[in-house]
């Protein structure tokens, strides 16, 4: 089964941009994994980012985005509020199996 | 509003089995929609269990496959989790999940609050 590695932890200034990545162990992530990106707050449910690679449920705010990125998977933060200080996950679909990435946690300070 | 609410055991024994139902309101079980399981052990990241149509159709994670059974409850609108030989690495908050159909993708737009679940003797 596929291992998704997400970077540990980063840290980004409020009003700066940030990117997220997400790669796989079986190889290039592609659009036909359809990555989703979530987020986590401490004692929270994961709410759904970003699905599809680049679609965004309604209640995604407009600063984030994401993309394919040189064979990953990419989670980009432009204009970084403290609120978005969170754990964020990646996920991708194998045939109809679902894999977590090892998750990110970002700090805004 | 759909909402989602697991029931269950806080406590399991080592060896025995985990089970766990998920109750939906706001949606039917049978709509066009994939429910899910996810848990996530203290302090670390997600992992997916799998999810299930109405039909029964299932998904399920390779890793926990021979050990998962999920199923689907039409008449009481709730789908369930079972868990067998667990061990303490089976500690986790459990959470079920809808993914909605959108256009041909599923959205994973509606989760639980969380259920702890402790495997101990």
């Amino acid at each position: 089964q596929a291992v998704l590695t997400q970077e540990p932890s980063l840290t980004v200034s409020p009003g700066g941009t940030i990117t997220l990545t997400c790669g796989s162990t079986s190889g290039a992530v592609t659009s036909a994994h359809h990555p989703y990106w979530f987020q986590q707050k401490p004692g929270q449910a994961p709410r759904t980012l970003i699905y599809d690679t680049s679609d965004k449920p309604p209640w995604t705010p407009a600063r984030f985005s994401g993309s394919l990125l040189g064979g990953q998977a990419a989670l980009t933060l432009s204009g970084a509020q403290p609120e978005d200080e969170a754990d964020y996950y990646c996920m991708v679909s194998y045939s109809g199996v679902r894999v977590f990435g090892g998750g990110t946690k970002l700090t805004v300070l | 509003q759909v909402q989602l609410q697991e029931s269950g055991p806080g406590l399991v024994k080592p060896s025995g089995t985990l089970s766990l139902s998920c109750s939906v309101s706001g949606d039917s079980i049978s709509s066009s929609n994939w429910w899910n399981w996810v848990r996530q052990p203290p302090g670390k990241g997600l992992q997916w269990i799998g999810e299930i149509y109405h039909s029964g159709v299932t998904h399920l994670n390779p890793s926990l496959k021979s050990r998962v059974t999920l199923s689907v409850d039409k008449s009481n609108n709730h789908f369930s989790l079972k868990l067998s030989s667990v061990t303490a690495a089976d500690t986790a908050v459990y959470y079920c999940a809808r993914s909605n159909i959108v256009g041909t993708i599923l959205l994973f737009d509606y989760w639980s609050q969380g259920t702890l679940v402790t495997v101990s003797s």
